[in-house]
């Protein structure tokens, strides 16, 4: 079975700096998909970027951008230039088409922006 | 709008008392499913439908009914609640399954407590 860790509870950051958010798996499969979802305080599940493991290339999305090393089964998640509005709760969560359509999400990461 | 629509959003009940969430899409989509969220635990799969009548267990499922009897519904059954069903509640869609890239829609969640 698939596992998705993110090791750190909580995190703070500056507006206008940078974080970088982890996140490593667990899989005996070599074609799958990572994702990062934003959770804000409306409860709703935003998909911030994803990535297919066939590419190398990293994926980016205007100030979102992850460091996507499948070898060492790891996808962080890097947000740059802060926003007050990018405080939430993010989660890293892997899929295999495989195993059907089944997301399976780390514990998640809270994301304080502090003025 | 390409939505997922759950209700209700706010539910309080009591131990034993069944009750019905709701889960509607109107985009299609072949692929629904339910998870839980809990604190430390990110999100959890209960169960899982891949078309119309064909449904199966996720991870966490005793305890929890569902049935997909249209496609557009598939509605969470909570025959006798108990007070560790508390939780946040998500409904989510997607395309066929081998659309793994596109990622999950997700509802609004329902907050349940039972007490």
């Amino acid at each position: 079975a698939q596992t998705v860790t993110q090791s750190q509870p909580e995190m703070s950051v500056q507006e206008a700096e940078t974080v970088t958010l982890s996140c490593t798996y667990d899989t005996s499969e070599n074609n799958y998909y990572l994702f990062w979802y934003k959770q804000p305080p409306s409860r709703q599940m935003i998909l911030v970027i994803r990535q297919e493991a066939y590419k190398q290339q990293n994926a980016t999305e205007n100030r979102f951008s992850v460091n996507f090393q499948k070898a060492a089964k790891s996808f962080s998640l890097k947000i740059s230039d802060s926003q007050l509005g990018d405080t939430a709760m993010y989660f890293c969560a892997f899929m295999n088409e495989a195993a059907g359509n089944k997301l399976t999400f780390g514990g998640g990461t809270r994301v304080l922006v502090k003025p | 709008e390409a939505q997922v629509t759950q209700n209700p959003r706010y539910l309080i009940t009591v131990t034993g008392k069944k009750l019905t969430v709701t889960c509607s899409q109107n985009m299609n989509h072949e692929y629904m499913s339910w998870y839980r969220q809990d604190p430390g635990l990110g999100l959890r799969q209960i169960y899982y439908s891949m078309n119309v009548e064909v449904t199966d267990k996720g991870d966490v499922p005793e305890g929890y009914k569902v049935s997909r009897k249209e496609k557009r519904n598939f509605p969470l059954i909570l025959e006798s609640p108990s007070p560790n069903q508390t939780s946040l509640y998500f409904c989510a869609s997607s395309p066929h399954p081998g659309t793994g890239s596109l990622g999950y829609t997700f509802g609004s969640g329902t907050r349940l407590t039972v007490v």
